[in-house]
């Protein structure tokens, strides 16, 4: 079974830019989520999708920061305009709906650098 | 206080060594513990689930205090490749979201 992909692995813009990030979760997982990894600090979640509707965006940063997971299947995270502060690794992660586990499984990160 | 906080080592260890890693962690609401590892430039894989009765994969051994509201890895008989960073995640109460530690370093040394 393929595990969760993340596309592209690296994207260095220049500040002001902008950068479009995409996840394509594992196969029949419900839950999706992004969470971010900035450089010395810990890994820190910004939303979670539940097919197509956005549960919990409580750690998105900004107005900058714009999900999408149309269809419910891939996502996408865009940063317009990207600004320094957001270089970091964005991981996304994926689960399915038990009820009992909460088991999250990543993917392999999107190192994201801004100049 | 941070939600989660683990000593980030480094835990430098002799190969065949028992080690022991801590995690505290503030919101007694909390009800899922887990494990997770990350190399270096990887993405974090999940080690193991923390049940309250504890649990054991193979070395690996999970405890849960929630009196003391501390999650606690046994690593025995350790190996080169368990070098890595061990990743504490408690699952914010009533969500589905993760808060991780900063996560503790181990080398294990040949």
């Amino acid at each position: 079974e393929a595990g969760v992909t993340q596309f592209p692995s690296h994207s260095v813009i220049e500040k002001g830019q902008t950068v479009t990030l995409r996840c394509d979760p594992i196969s029949g997982h419900d839950n999706l989520y992004w969470y971010r990894r900035v450089m010395g600090k810990e890994i820190k979640f910004l939303l979670h999708f539940v097919k197509e509707s956005k549960q919990d965006e409580s750690g998105m940063p900004n107005n900058r920061f714009l999900a999408e997971r149309t269809g419910g299947t891939y996502s996408t995270l865009k940063v317009q305009p990207a600004e320094l502060e957001d270089s970091g690794v964005y991981f996304c992660a994926s689960s399915q709906e038990t009820g009992t586990s909460y088991e999250q499984y990543f993917g392999p990160g999107t190192r994201l650098t801004v100049t | 206080r941070k939600e989660v906080e683990q000593d980030p080592g480094p835990f430098n260890v002799p190969e065949g060594a028992t080690v022991a890693f801590n995690c505290t962690y503030s919101n007694s609401a909390s009800q899922s513990f887990f494990w997770y590892r990350q190399d270096c430039r990887k993405e974090p894989k999940l080690l193991m689930s923390v049940y309250s009765s504890g649990n054991e994969d193979g070395r690996f051994t999970a405890q849960l205090n929630r009196a003391s509201q501390y999650i606690s890895l046994l690593i025995r008989d350790s190996k080169l490749s368990d070098s890595a960073t061990y990743l504490c995640v408690v699952r914010s109460p009533g969500t589905y979201k993760y808060i991780f530690g900063t996560g503790t370093r181990l080398k294990v040394l040949a």
